[in-house]
């Protein structure tokens, strides 16, 4: 069966760095999204992407976010200088029509 | 605002017994709503999804109701195994232009053999 894959399982950084989160959506998909889970907390959305563009962002996701599908099978999260906040469980999903997301295993980030 | 709700956040069961779990939303004009199996440490398995126009959903033992009037979803496991041990969450999808899902904080269940 068909699935979403991301890439590292888990990654460690230093405050201040970039890290770039890699996803590899499924096959056919039009919708893809990223949300994180903080540890203890609630999932939370982070940024919708379809058709090449953002079409939804949460508060969350400031300058500090972009997104990216530079080909047509990969989709990344990159932050551009970590905070010790942004360390959580970042989840990669995707739908094609039908309205069930399915989710990654997701990446471990940790800011030290 | 829209928040999603999740009781108990911890249940306990011996194996064999049926099981409810319970999710509430605040905002009734929900589009749809999903059910998530999170195993720890592991991402999001998608159990069932029920439209709002639907009043149940059934995937094998699992059973998922929706009341929107009411404002409530309800999780039914039945012949509960250990292998069902996992966090449960419900997630909501709320109409117009919106894509995301606003999630619960989840129900820990822990199925003793």
């Amino acid at each position: 069966e068909p699935e979403v894959t991301q890439t590292p399982s888990h990654q460690v950084t230093q405050m201040g760095q970039e890290v770039i989160l890699r996803c590899v959506p499924i096959s056919n998909h039009l919708y893809f999204y990223w949300y994180r889970q903080i540890l203890g907390q609630k999932v939370e959305f982070l940024v919708s992407f379809y058709n090449n563009e953002i079409s939804e962002k949460s508060e969350i996701f400031d300058d500090q976010f972009s997104v990216e599908r530079p080909d047509g099978s990969n989709f990344t999260l990159k932050i551009r200088s970590t905070k010790l906040e942004d360390s959580a469980m970042y989840f990669c999903a995707s739908r094609l029509i039908t309205d069930t997301q399915y989710f990654g295993p997701g990446t471990r980030l940790t800011v030290l | 605002k829209q928040e999603v709700t999740q009781i108990p956040a911890a249940l306990s069961v011996p194996e064999g017994e049926n099981l409810v779990l319970n999710c509430s939303f605040t905002d009734s004009a929900i589009y749809n709503l999903q059910w998530f199996r999170q195993d720890p440490g592991k991402g999001l398995t998608s159990l069932l999804l029920i439209q709002s126009s639907q009043r149940e959903q059934t995937s094998g033992r699992l059973n998922a109701s929706l009341d929107k009037s009411s404002g409530r979803s309800t999780l039914y496991i039945a012949a509960s195994q250990p292998g069902d041990s996992a966090t449960y969450l419900c997630a909501v999808k709320y109409g117009g232009a919106t894509n995301k899902l606003i999630f619960g904080t989840g129900t820990l269940l822990a199925v003793q053999p």
